[in-house]
């Protein structure tokens, strides 16, 4: 079974421009949680799907958006870009809602300059 | 907020069983325990988790204090690949999947 596959991989934009990146998960898998990874901040939720609802939402600026279509695949939209949206963009999937372990693609690395 | 306190760091010989602690004293009782690892430059990985009793799969075994307040994840025999940063979270997972990512504890295995 193919794991969680995000893309791009690799990004770079530039200040005040926009972005989307895009998760595709487990096959059968309903829910698609998004992280930002930062050295100096950790891992942060930033927020989860489950049946093209929003469930869960971290504490990020609204500039931080997401979706999920019908076929589970989320993308996540970042506008306005700032320095310190550089980052690592985790997406994880899971099967249900409820206390399932979460399955995380590679993530992609946005770099802001 | 992480809920767990984890050690920064831990050395554990090749082939030995790494025992990596965790402690979760204001875990409720809808709250599991989770363990995750993030092997460098790669997305975290599940590990195993647990409510209150002990749970044991092909990675490891999990081993929560009868009160709930501490947990120990073991890895029987580690390797070198184990090597990686071992997250442990408490979560109520009634209502999403949110996970809550302390620092974690940086696990070296040596050979």
């Amino acid at each position: 079974k193919a794991g969680v596959t995000q893309t791009p991989r690799y990004l770079i934009k530039t200040r005040g421009q926009q972005v989307t990146l895009s998760c595709s998960p487990i096959s059968g898998h309903r829910s698609v949680s998004w992280y930002q990874q930062t050295p100096g901040q950790g891992l942060q939720f930033l927020f989860e799907y489950f049946s093209e609802t929003q469930r869960n939402k971290g504490n990020f600026p609204g500039r931080f958006s997401g979706r999920q279509f019908s076929n589970s695949r989320s993308e996540m939209n970042v506008s306005t870009l700032e320095l310190g949206d550089s980052a690592l963009y985790l997406c994880a999937s899971s099967l249900w809602g409820q206390g399932w372990e979460q399955y995380f693609g590679p993530g992609t690395r946005l770099t802001v300059t | 907020d992480a809920k767990t306190t984890q050690p920064p760091s831990m050395d554990c010989a090749e082939g030995r069983a790494a025992n990596l602690p965790c402690n979760h004293s204001t875990i409720s009782g809808n709250e599991y325990v989770y363990w995750y690892r993030q092997i460098h430059s790669q997305g975290p990985q599940y590990i195993i988790h647990g409510l209150k009793n002990n749970e044991t799969n092909e990675m490891a075994s999990l081993i929560i204090t009868e009160d709930r307040k501490s947990s120990t994840l073991i890895l029987p025999h580690a390797t070198l690949r184990d090597t990686a940063v071992y997250y442990c979270i408490v979560a109520d997972m009634e209502y999403g999947n949110k996970l809550v990512f302390g620092a974690g504890t940086i696990l070296r295995v040596k050979s």
